[in-house]
């Protein structure tokens, strides 16, 4: 079953503003990965987080490996339109090839 | 272009009646793997192949099948599909397995098929 916690669910901002979620496993990753979902689209990589304490930014998206390697989160500052989508986490979980993702947080950004 | 191609997008079909939904990839990837996506659950795996010949279970593999006899395809069959198959279905692949660190091996997904099962 799934082991990932994925929250918030959605959410809903202004442009301009913040935006933080996170993902917590009940079991420890060796790897975080984080995604974006556009509409009608496939997932596109954002940010790979591969060792404890890891800290990476990719642009506007920062995104952190926990030390406890049973979380992760992403941030999106100064949210613009296009930000608009699914962000979804990713770990692995048992062998190399198995990915389990979180259930996704649904970003909605009004103008 | 380098892309992982799904057909059909759409489809459309009855319980009990085999289907075959192919992926092909065209950047030499050994890494490949279906998943399918329902509302509030995420993207699940279904299968996966580290290389030719070699298929694993991910997480949710009843009722389907894969093959990998070839590098660039990675079919997925419903030998007999049911109402709980209908989903969203990526295909996606890499040069190696997305989570091994240091490789720079990003997953490329398809574009989707949306599998609806009467």
């Amino acid at each position: 079953g799934q082991q990932l916690n994925q929250s918030p669910q959605s959410m809903f901002i202004q442009e301009g503003e913040d935006v933080s979620m996170n993902c917590t496993s009940s079991s420890i990753f060796n790897t975080w990965l984080w995604y974006k979902q556009d509409p009608g689209e496939g997932p596109v990589l954002l940010i790979a987080l591969y060792k404890a304490g890891e800290l990476t930014s990719n642009g506007r998206l920062t995104a952190q490996f926990g030390i406890t390697r049973k979380d992760s989160f992403l941030n999106i500052s100064a949210s613009i339109p296009s930000d608009v989508g699914i962000y979804f986490c990713a770990g692995q979980l048992g062998s190399w090839g198995k990915l389990q993702f979180g259930a996704g947080t649904q970003v909605v950004v009004t103008p | 272009e380098a892309q992982v191609t799904q057909n059909p997008r759409y489809l459309i079909t009855v319980t009990g009646k085999k289907l075959t939904v192919t992926c092909s990839q065209n950047m030499n990837h050994e890494y490949m793997s279906w998943y399918r996506q329902d509302p509030g659950l995420g993207l699940r795996q279904i299968y996966y192949s580290m290389n030719v010949e070699v298929t694993d279970k991910g997480d949710v593999p009843e009722g389907y099948k894969v093959s990998r006899k070839e590098k660039r395809n990675f079919p997925l069959i419903l030998e007999s599909p049911s109402p709980n198959q209908t989903s969203l279905y990526f295909c996606a692949s890499s040069l190696s397995p997305p989570t091994l660190a240091g490789r720079n091996s990003p997953l490329h997904f398809g574009n989707g098929t949306r599998l609806t099962v009467t």
